[in-house]
């Protein structure tokens, strides 16, 4: 059971909008800013966005983050087929002392 | 190019030691944190602790303590994760990443060590 709640799955056709939620509490999202990783299928997880909004440098601006209380979310503008991949969004837990990530949100393509 | 690679997967039997290994190139080791994430078949990510090579300071999530150990020979840039007993549970891809101190984000990730414990 992950300390940060994500759907398992979300969809969304070429050229679609789609969210991701992410879920926590008060000792953690509510106080600590939070991140986002890309796992394409078979490889390493990539930073996709730190600090709730921030993109590194490479990473398409069709990508959006945004947090609010409890709780996050992570944007796709324009959906493509590249972006089908698993994400999972990351903060720091005061109460446990450390990372904490959600369980994963596939996304699909249609 | 600032990267990690990590050693080659690994086969073992239950009860066995196994030390994994996670080098970092392209930037001054001595200087960032590095992390390990546990990521069991078909599952999320798990964070398991962080090190600072410099001084080797180490963290480890409540889930983990006791059960790894984490360490680093900074004169050779390169984190360790080891286990002294492995469990079938054990089998999973554990991945290095640096950064994780200072809330900093896991900005470069290594290709990941499977690693396989059968009973």
């Amino acid at each position: 059971q992950s300390v940060l709640t994500q759907p398992p799955s979300a969809s969304g056709t070429p050229g679609q909008r789609v969210t991701v939620s992410c879920s926590g509490g008060s000792t953690n999202i509510a106080t600590n800013s939070v991140d986002w990783y890309q796992q394409l299928p078979g490889t390493a997880p990539k930073v996709l966005m730190y600090n709730n909004n921030q993109r590194p440098s490479g990473v398409p601006d069709r990508f959006s983050g945004s947090k609010s209380g409890t709780s996050a979310s992570l944007a796709i503008s324009g959906l493509q087929s590249e972006d089908e991949a698993t994400y999972h969004c990351a903060t720091w837990d005061d109460r446990l002392n450390g990372w904490v990530f959600g369980g994963g949100t596939k996304v699909t393509v249609l | 190019e600032v990267q990690l690679v990590q050693s080659g997967g690994e086969v073992k039997k239950s009860g066995e030691s196994l030390r994994i290994s996670c080098k970092g190139s392209g930037y001054s080791f001595l200087n960032h944190w590095i992390g390990w994430v546990r990521q069991m078949p078909g599952k999320g990510l798990e964070w398991m602790g962080i090190i600072f090579p410099g001084d080797s300071d180490t963290r480890y999530s409540p889930s983990f303590q006791g059960q790894v150990t984490i360490s680093a020979d900074k004169s050779i840039s390169t984190a360790y994760l080891q286990w002294t007993s492995l469990k079938a549970s054990d089998t999973a891809i554990y991945y290095c990443a640096r950064g994780g101190g200072n809330l900093d984000p896991f900005d470069v990730w290594g290709q990941g060590t499977m690693v396989t414990v059968s009973s």
